[in-house]
């Protein structure tokens, strides 16, 4: 069964303070990964990585794709406390899959 | 502004009771998707459609049924529902052939 795990499950930081979520997956006929935050309704949409080694980048966040070690990584720079969310990952085939998500918690 | 509406955001029910949650979109989007989201496990999907009055079984489906009579709209069936079926329960849907999921606010549903 096609698989999407993220680490760390939680995680605690302090405003201006750099993290790094992470995101594996063992697919067949991998097409896409998608990244997703989510407060505290519908998961909005973040990136869409098809390609590996090319950053994408959206204000303070961006995220890159290594389809050789079948992972990724989110990257958010300065977090703030409007960066508390479920932080979710998910294969992008017809039928998406997610991972279990990162909840980050941001601290004043 | 695109829209997927869930027509209930919370919902309790007993068990045993037939259950509906539905599910509009107003993008005329031929995919539409149904998932639970519990703690610790992420979202998980149930069932999917590809268009009108098809269907597929996702990863969870024991327990529901869905039906897509209509383009814009998805229920989600909870034959008899269970205390183990109370979940948050979101609903996408996508344009046939591209990556972008349109969720909408969830339904929280209590089974006591």
């Amino acid at each position: 069964e096609d698989k999407v795990v993220q680490s760390p499950l939680s995680l605690v930081v302090h405003e201006g303070d750099t993290v790094t979520l992470n995101c594996s997956y063992e697919v067949t006929n991998f097409r896409s990964l998608l990244w997703y935050k989510q407060e505290k309704k519908a998961p909005t949409f973040l990136f869409m990585l098809t390609s590996s080694g090319i950053e994408k980048k959206s204000g303070r966040l961006s995220s890159i794709l290594d389809k050789k070690e079948l992972f990724s990584i989110l990257n958010i720079t300065a977090t703030q406390t409007g960066d508390s969310a479920v932080y979710l990952c998910a294969r992008g085939e017809n039928d998406m899959r997610f991972g279990a998500g990162t909840r980050l918690t941001v601290k004043p | 502004d695109v829209k997927v509406t869930q027509s209930s955001r919370y919902l309790v029910k007993r068990t045993g009771e037939k259950v509906f949650l539905e599910c509009v979109q107003d993008m005329d989007h031929e995919n539409m998707f149904w998932y639970r989201q519990d703690p610790g496990l992420g979202l998980r999907l149930i069932y999917f459609s590809y268009d009108v009055k098809m269907k597929e079984k996702g990863d969870i489906p024991e327990g529901y049924s869905v039906s897509r009579e209509k383009k814009e709209r998805f229920s989600l069936i909870l034959e008899s529902a269970s205390t183990n079926q109370t979940s948050m329960y979101l609903c996408a849907s996508r344009r046939q052939g591209s990556y972008g999921y349109t969720f909408g606010s969830g339904t929280r549903l209590t089974v006591v």
